[in-house]
């Protein structure tokens, strides 16, 4: 099994800086990741595909980059409804595979 | 638009069984894979397994294998995820959720179904 790697675990960040979280697989998946959004009580989104494509409705300021085993999602300027918790995904083979979650929280 | 609707909250006892159904629409149902994935209580995503839903064939994650099975009936655009042999680590909620093209990513998920193990 691929097992996939995130960090840090959670980050405090205040409105309008810039965060970055990283997920790294324990082996080659190309650009097979993806990255989720999820909020309390509700089911995650998907922001960004295959690495690097912005999820069409998703904001400019989220933004993806990486291949191979390393991946990061940035977003460019933090905004209250960003706070949550960012999940990466492989789906280069099954089992599919996700990082144990990054929580974003309000400094 | 593409939906997935989910059915209701269960409450079953040790060494049940649960089905889960997850309706379709917005789409011709059997043209793209539905995965289920399911989250216990404050921990992270899990994936349990997939099912085509033209040919109806499937692939589950080893640690569900003998205990999940992922139905569908074509006829109402609606998929199953039956868990048998229920324990208290099987309190979760389940998503069902589709994956779009070629090498999946999840978009759109089901609104989730919490199903709660309890003596």
């Amino acid at each position: 099994d691929i097992q996939m790697t995130q960090s840090p675990s959670s980050l405090s960040a205040s409105v309008g800086d810039r965060v970055t979280i990283s997920c790294r697989a324990s082996q080659s998946i190309s650009s097979f990741l993806n990255w989720y959004q999820q909020k309390p009580g509700r089911a995650p989104e998907l922001l960004v595909y295959a690495a690097s494509s912005l999820q069409g409705g998703v904001p400019s300021r989220f933004s993806g980059s990486g291949s191979g085993t390393d991946f990061t999602l940035t977003i460019s300027s933090l905004q209250p409804e960003d706070f949550a918790t960012y999940y990466c995904q492989q789906s280069s083979s099954t089992p599919i595979t996700f990082g144990q979650g990054t929580r974003l929280e309000i400094k | 638009q593409v939906q997935l609707v989910q059915s209701g909250a269960e409450v079953k006892k040790p060494g049940a069984s649960v089905r889960v159904s997850c309706k379709a629409s917005g789409y011709t149902f059997t043209g793209y894979y539905l995965h289920w994935v399911r989250q216990a209580p404050g921990q992270g995503l899990e994936w349990m397994g997939w099912i085509n839903p033209n040919s109806g064939g499937t692939n589950y994650a080893q640690k569900f294998q003998g205990r999940v099975t992922v139905t569908r009936d074509t006829s109402i655009s609606t998929a199953y995820m039956e868990l048998s042999r229920l324990t208290s680590d099987d309190t979760a909620v389940y998503y069902c959720a589709q994956v779009p093209a070629g090498n999946g990513w999840f978009d759109p998920w089901g609104q989730g179904t919490l199903v709660t193990v309890s003596s």
